[in-house]
């Protein structure tokens, strides 16, 4: 079946800091990528999603790129800041999308001032 | 803006007990999910359904039950609660699609005893 891998569990970083999250997956077919992220007492939301090879996706300074090659979508921002302090879940949809996302176990993200 | 209502936010149950959480949405959406989370598992899907009265077993259904009696409610049933349910348990719900976007409610915090 599908599967999404998230390398990291746990990142602590200072702001200003480089933040990269590595996302790797397996599916069957085309799958669409996503990352989520969850504040605390909150349910996952949407940074942004991307469809096709090379397709960049982006969001309040985060980005990641499809790549088919080596079935990644890894997570990076330049410089984050202490309200990016959070969760974020790498996850696929694919064809069978009534069946939902498929997650990865998700990576804590801890900036310190 | 897209709204996902869970009732209760927090429960303790009985083992041996049983459970309803209940999910209610505004957005119109045909597809609804019950996801599970848990350290070190991150979401996984129990449940979900794409139309009403008609409800479709996920990755781990075994224990539970769910019921979609309208398009705007979405409901998961514990008969028999156990320890190991455990958990905080996430509704959701999107239009029809590979690519489109999940909306999640606050999550309910479920702690069997």
């Amino acid at each position: 079946g599908d599967s999404v891998t998230q390398t990291e569990g746990q990142v602590a970083l200072s702001e200003e800091d480089f933040l990269t999250i590595h996302c790797n997956y397996s599916a069957s077919g085309y799958p669409t990528l996503f990352w989520y992220v969850q504040y605390p007492g909150e349910g996952p939301q949407l940074l942004f999603r991307a469809s096709r090879d090379k397709e960049k996706g982006s969001s309040r300074g985060f980005e990641a790129t499809y790549d088919k090659g080596t079935t990644s979508f890894h997570l990076r921002k330049a410089s984050v800041q202490e309200s990016d302090s959070a969760v974020y879940y790498c996850a696929l949809s694919e064809a069978h999308y009534a069946q939902g996302l498929t997650f990865g176990l998700g990576t804590r993200v801890s900036v310190f001032p | 803006e897209a709204a996902v209502t869970q009732s209760p936010r927090s429960k303790v149950a009985v083992t041996g007990g049983k459970v309803t959480l209940s999910c209610h949405q505004t957005n119109n959406h045909d597809y609804m999910y019950w996801y599970r989370q848990d350290t070190g598992h991150g979401l996984r899907l129990i449940h979900y359904s794409y139309v009403a009265d008609s409800t479709e077993k996920g990755d781990i259904p075994d224990g539970y039950k769910a019921s979609r009696p309208s398009q705007e409610n979405f409901s998961l049933i514990l008969e028999l609660a156990s320890l190991s349910q455990t958990a905080v348990y996430f509704c959701a719900s999107s239009r029809q699609g590979a690519n489109t976007e999940v909306f999640f409610g606050k999550g309910t915090r479920l702690t069997v005893v």
